[in-house]
């Protein structure tokens, strides 16, 4: 079973300000089709998780520009540029290479100083 | 707008068996463009997957949960359920339905999630 570790567990940023997470797998997450599958989600406070990111870097429908993925094989970073109120929550990355299981990171809570 | 909604028991009693079910509306479960996912959450152990199940009721499971589990698709009711055996306290927890693409650019991706539903295991 893949294992992700999250790095900070928690983030407490200034709006306006920028955010990174890191996202570090196991095992790489490069699938022999040429893909990886590496995804980001937030979970707001009292809600579902929601996808932000699919494929490492691309955003999904809706997803506000100022988050972006990147990385590659084992290593990942979310990052929120301008961080604002609406973005607090916790993030969670994951990964669909190697099933089963599908498997996610701890989670970053981040709030709002 | 596709959406996804879970129901089921609240509250169960040990060494008995969770049946779910997620309801979804405004989309075909009976495509072969999804798959469709349960998924657990609970403050100790975080996000964990515990299956999916396709169109003509081919499964995969967690390994960790698979001699329990159990899932099926109703494409005359739009339904997919999830049974899980033989619970114990540590299977409290929050239950997630969700929809990945089986295809394209978000396979794999769950990109439309139910409302979570709490199930507590307790005597």
């Amino acid at each position: 079973e893949i294992v992700l570790t999250q790095t900070p567990l928690s983030l407490s940023v200034t709006p306006g300000q920028p955010a990174s997470i890191s996202c570090k797998s196991s095992q790489s997450l490069l699938h022999t089709d040429g893909n990886t599958y590496l995804y980001w989600y937030l979970q707001k406070p009292g809600q579902s998780p929601q996808l932000l990111i699919y494929g490492v870097s691309s955003r999904f429908s809706g997803v506000p520009d100022r988050f972006s993925g990147s990385g590659s094989g084992t290593d990942f970073t979310l990052t929120i540029s301008r961080v604002e109120a609406e973005d607090v929550g916790v993030y969670y990355c994951m990964q669909g290479i190697h099933l089963p299981p599908f498997t996610f990171g701890p989670g970053t809570k981040v709030d709002i100083k | 707008q596709v959406q996804l909604q879970a129901s089921g028991p609240r509250l169960v009693r040990p060494s008995q068996t969770l049946s779910l079910r997620c309801t979804v509306s405004g989309g075909s479960i009976n495509t072969g463009s999804y798959y469709w996912h349960w998924i657990r959450q609970t403050a100790e152990e975080g996000l964990e997957w515990i299956g999916r199940v396709y169109r003509r009721g081919s499964t995969d499971y967690n390994p960790a949960l698979q001699s329990r589990v159990t899932m099926s698709i109703d494409a005359s009711e739009n339904t997919f359920s999830l049974r899980l055996a033989s619970l114990t306290a540590a299977d409290t927890a929050v239950y997630y339905c969700a929809r990945a693409a089986a295809a394209g650019p978000r396979r794999r991706a769950f990109d439309y999630w139910g409302q979570g539903i709490q199930v507590t295991v307790s005597s």
